[in-house]
């Protein structure tokens, strides 16, 4: 049981490249989020997911667009590179429904650099 | 690379000693909160949650206090030990038709030999 994994680890793009981050989770979880962390800020919700086909917006959305295609895979795109995305970027997911959606299972992270 | 941990507060005690992390929340309609360990190159880990009507909530090793007058939030730790040293951080969740959950910034716990 591997949990949360994201693929890859580390990534350096130039502006304007694109590239798409893979998370995948094998606990049959419902619901699953894309969050960014940076420096000196807590974590920020980018999109997020209740179930496979559906996405939705969170609180720092712009510049990303995601996709969940099956309910194990959500991906985040990244159409066009700027310096301000670069950050850490982890992936979670949790059961549905009222708390239990808030215990979140985190991925180990992607440290992206756009230069 | 810089580390997200770099500007966090740090807290340092010393191994076999009880540390105590704090929180700082905002909305006072919150309705339940949560503390998260994140080690050195991790995501976050799930440590203990309490709900807005209790005060204070016991795991192992670990003990989380709501003061809801002053909006507070504390992280208890029994005995700390080399593992525990890793950057902490509470959210805050806020039910109601738009759910929302806010993380805090965090601070390292740094544990003396």
């Amino acid at each position: 049981n591997a949990g949360v994994t994201q693929t890859p680890k580390f990534r350096v793009l130039k502006t304007g490249q694109s590239m798409t981050l893979l998370c995948a989770q094998d606990m049959n979880h419902e619901y699953m989020y894309w969050y960014r962390q940076d420096p000196g800020m807590g974590l920020r919700l980018i999109h997020y997911s209740v179930g496979e086909g559906t996405t939705a917006k969170g609180e720092v959305p712009d510049g990303y667009n995601v996709s969940r295609l099956k309910k194990q895979n959500f991906l985040l795109g990244l159409e066009s590179a700027a310096p301000s995305q670069t950050s850490v970027y982890f992936c979670a997911s949790s059961l549905p429904g009222g708390l239990a959606s808030y215990e979140q299972y985190f991925g180990p992270g992607t440290r992206l650099t756009v230069t | 690379g810089e580390s997200v941990g770099l500007h966090l507060p740090t807290l340092s005690v010393q191994e076999g000693d009880n540390s105590i992390i704090n929180c700082a929340y905002s909305n006072s309609a919150s309705d339940y909160f949560i503390w998260y360990k994140q080690e050195s190159g991790k995501g976050p880990q799930f440590i203990i949650d309490i709900r807005s009507n209790m005060d204070k909530r016991q795991g192992q090793r670990v003990t989380v206090l709501l003061n809801k007058t002053v909006k507070h939030l504390s992280l208890q730790i029994a005995a700390t030990q080399p593992g525990d040293s890793a950057v902490y951080f509470c959210a805050e969740i806020t039910l109601n038709r738009d759910d929302k959950i806010i993380f805090g910034k965090g601070t390292r716990l740094h544990i003396l030999p």
